[in-house]
């Protein structure tokens, strides 16, 4: 069965430090993988996908599929990066079902 | 554009009522997806709309029902409500159901 994981409930850094959030996920077909951003009294929003691999506000995210995982880089984070983040997979082929993980909420301490 | 818009913001109803949720896509968007998020955790997926008919569903049952009106707009209606319905429900819009979906503020359900 298709399932998210990401194993941080909660990320504490400082300002300037690097971060990585985790995301693993299990799927026997073709993944798309996303990550989704929500900032404190917004609404969810895509941050970046693993096909377009761009780098967005600084983060990065490699597919690994020999490791399955996801994961979210970026090298000197700020505070404006603490946010609720969510793993998401791609499935259904062209359909657009998406399956989160439960989150991951990083604080980017001063 | 206001993008994804849903109604009402906040419902509170009691055990074994019924609801109905609104939401208008994005303009120029004809594919509605609606996720329940409980307490703590990430949307799951509930449905989606396009062309007006339920194209996939998730591990919801079928006290879950939804509608497309032609103008893209949804509902999503749930009956014989239970406190554990109890949530944020967001919709989400997309063209041709692609995965690069925007999503509402949600509405946030609570049954006593």
């Amino acid at each position: 069965a298709q399932r998210v994981t990401q194993p941080e409930k909660l990320l504490s850094v400082f300002k300037g430090a690097p971060v990585e959030l985790k995301c693993n996920y299990s799927y026997s077909g073709s993944p798309e993988l996303f990550w989704y951003v929500q900032y404190s009294r917004q609404r969810l929003q895509l941050l970046l996908r693993h096909i377009s691999r761009e780098s967005i506000k600084g983060f990065t995210a490699d597919l690994n599929k020999g490791e399955t995982s996801f994961h979210l880089k970026k090298p000197f984070a700020q505070e404006e990066d603490s946010a609720m983040y969510y793993c998401a997979l791609g499935y259904g082929g062209s359909q657009g079902n998406l399956i989160f993980g439960k989150g991951t909420k990083l604080s980017v301490k001063p | 554009d206001a993008g994804v818009t849903q109604s009402p913001t906040h419902l509170i109803k009691t055990r074994g009522q019924q609801v109905t949720l609104r939401c208008s896509p994005k303009s120029g968007h004809d594919t509605v997806s609606w996720y329940q998020q409980a307490l703590g955790q990430g949307p799951q997926f509930i449905f989606q709309y396009y062309e007006e008919e339920e194209r996939q569903r998730g591990n919801f049952p079928d006290r879950f029902s939804g509608h497309q009106f032609p103008n893209y707009s949804s509902e999503l209606n749930v009956n014989a409500l239970l406190l554990g319905d109890s949530a944020l429900y967001l919709c989400a819009s997309s063209l041709d159901g692609g995965y690069t979906q925007y999503f509402g503020p949600g509405t946030r359900l609570t049954v006593l």
